[in-house]
């Protein structure tokens, strides 16, 4: 199926450092949302972001829905070793019965304290 | 509140038996969704339901795949016969709006 284009595809950080991660899609998606996997888990919702342009901000993260709709980044400030996981970018098309979240495949991501 | 609740967390199977997953959402979400995750990768949708419609199952392989929500809640999906290929983290997922919450999700290994 159709994925994103999610960057870094991993990331070796030190503690207290800031980390940046990215998505692209040839396609414009009306929403962006951004997870978070811990091994074993399910994704947890970080950040929702509705409208091109928005920049949203949920402690030590901020997300920005990008201008011409197609991409989006998620910033990581300061990291500690709890940030370690999987996060992954999603968009959604809206409209009609189309609202299927297409995933990115993830960056993985390492804190070494 | 509870989130998203799936059982069981983990299955293993052999090859051309059936199998079954059950979701109970959030409550108030009317939409459901059944994604499957392979290892190193995003989740993809299998088949979303409005209540208890399915409005999008394109990407179920119907030959061996069935889902149902009765009654709008909960959700039951049904592989038979598994195959070798169809393991994977089997994902559902509920909204009420255009933000999705996940449960666990059962991880299936069939051998």
């Amino acid at each position: 199926g159709q994925q994103l284009n999610q960057s870094p595809q991993s990331m070796f950080i030190q503690e207290g450092e800031d980390v940046s991660m990215n998505c692209t899609s040839s396609s414009i998606f009306n929403t962006w949302l951004w997870y978070k996997q811990d091994p074993g888990e399910g994704p947890v919702l970080l950040i929702a972001l509705y409208k091109a342009g928005e920049l949203t901000s949920n402690g030590r993260l901020t997300a920005q829905f990008g201008i011409t709709r197609k991409d989006s980044f998620l910033n990581i400030s300061a990291s500690i070793p709890s940030d370690v996981g999987i996060y992954f970018c999603a968009g959604q098309r809206s409209g009609g019965s189309n609202y299927k979240l297409t995933f990115g495949k993830g960056t993985l991501l390492t804190v070494n304290p | 509140e509870a989130g998203v609740v799936q059982s069981p967390r983990y299955k293993i199977i052999e090859k051309k038996q059936p199998v079954a997953f059950w979701c109970n959402p959030i409550s108030g979400h009317n939409t459901l969704y059944w994604y499957r995750q392979n290892l190193g990768q995003g989740p993809e949708l299998l088949i979303r339901y409005e209540n208890e419609e399915a409005v999008d199952d394109s990407q179920l392989p119907k030959d061996r795949f069935s889902a149902e929500r009765l009654k709008g809640v909960d959700s039951t999906l049904k592989i038979q016969p598994a195959e070798l290929g169809d393991s994977a983290v089997y994902l559902c997922a509920s909204s009420l709006d255009n933000s999705a919450f996940f449960g666990q999700g059962t991880r299936l290994t069939v051998v």
